[in-house]
């Protein structure tokens, strides 16, 4: 069974541009989930999707935007990049909602976005 | 929103030799779960805790949630070289909806 995909595995941008990440769920996950991994704050939670829809959102500044497809694939997007978003994005799926005990996260090895 | 620590930070030893980690917080856990993440790849979900003085087993690995729920322990029992990696704890607050809040970390190293 393919583990949680994410496109691509490295990035490199400057200051002001933006960028789209991929990520696709393992085959019946329908929610996917992004953390943002940095060695100062660690890893911080950006959204989670459900169903097309956004479901929660962490304390991030609106340059941070995501979307899921109906094939429950997602797709993050960062404008106007600052140096400070450089980080390792991960991606994480679940069958349905819900992160208790009993939905654990599956995650993929992320993409490494550094920002010059 | 729930913060989590972690220690140590960082920790070297030999392999062989026996350690343990610790997550702790002020705030109850209504569960607790401990991943393992090795460089270039993502976290990856070693165990889940939910009820207070819960012990698991996992090979070497033993896991401790505390009594009260607010703490936790990783107890590693003769280490090896492939134990090497950053151990996180992480915890989905009760009715909360931000996902789920990581601790920082312990970097593990096994020198052999």
């Amino acid at each position: 069974k393919a583990g949680v995909t994410q496109t691509p595995r490295y990035l490199i941008k400057t200051r002001g541009q933006q960028v789209t990440l991929s990520c696709s769920p393992i085959s019946g996950h329908r929610s996917v989930s992004w953390y943002q991994q940095t060695p100062g704050q660690g890893l911080q939670f950006l959204f989670e999707y459900f169903s097309e829809t956004q479901r929660n959102k962490g304390n991030f500044p609106g340059r941070f935007s995501g979307r899921q497809f109906s094939n429950s694939r997602s797709e993050m997007n960062v404008s106007t990049l600052e140096l400070g978003d450089s980080a390792l994005y991960l991606c994480a799926s679940s069958p349905v909602p819900g992160q208790g005990f009993n939905q654990p996260q599956h995650f993929g090895d992320g993409t490494r976005l550094s920002i010059l | 929103t729930q913060l989590l620590e972690q220690s140590p930070q960082f920790l070297s030893i030999q392999e062989g030799e026996n350690l343990t980690v610790y997550c702790n917080s002020s705030s109850v856990f209504s569960s607790l779960q401990w991943y393992r993440q090795e460089p270039g790849e993502g976290p990856v979900l070693l165990v889940t805790v939910v009820t207070g003085g819960e012990v698991k087993k996992l090979k070497r690995l033993t896991f401790q949630f505390g009594d009260a729920r607010k703490d936790s322990s990783l107890h590693i029992t003769a280490a090896q070289p492939g134990d090497t990696g950053l151990y996180l704890c992480a915890e989905h607050e009760s009715g909360g909806a931000d996902g789920l809040t990581f601790g920082k970390g312990t970097h593990l190293i096994i020198q052999p």
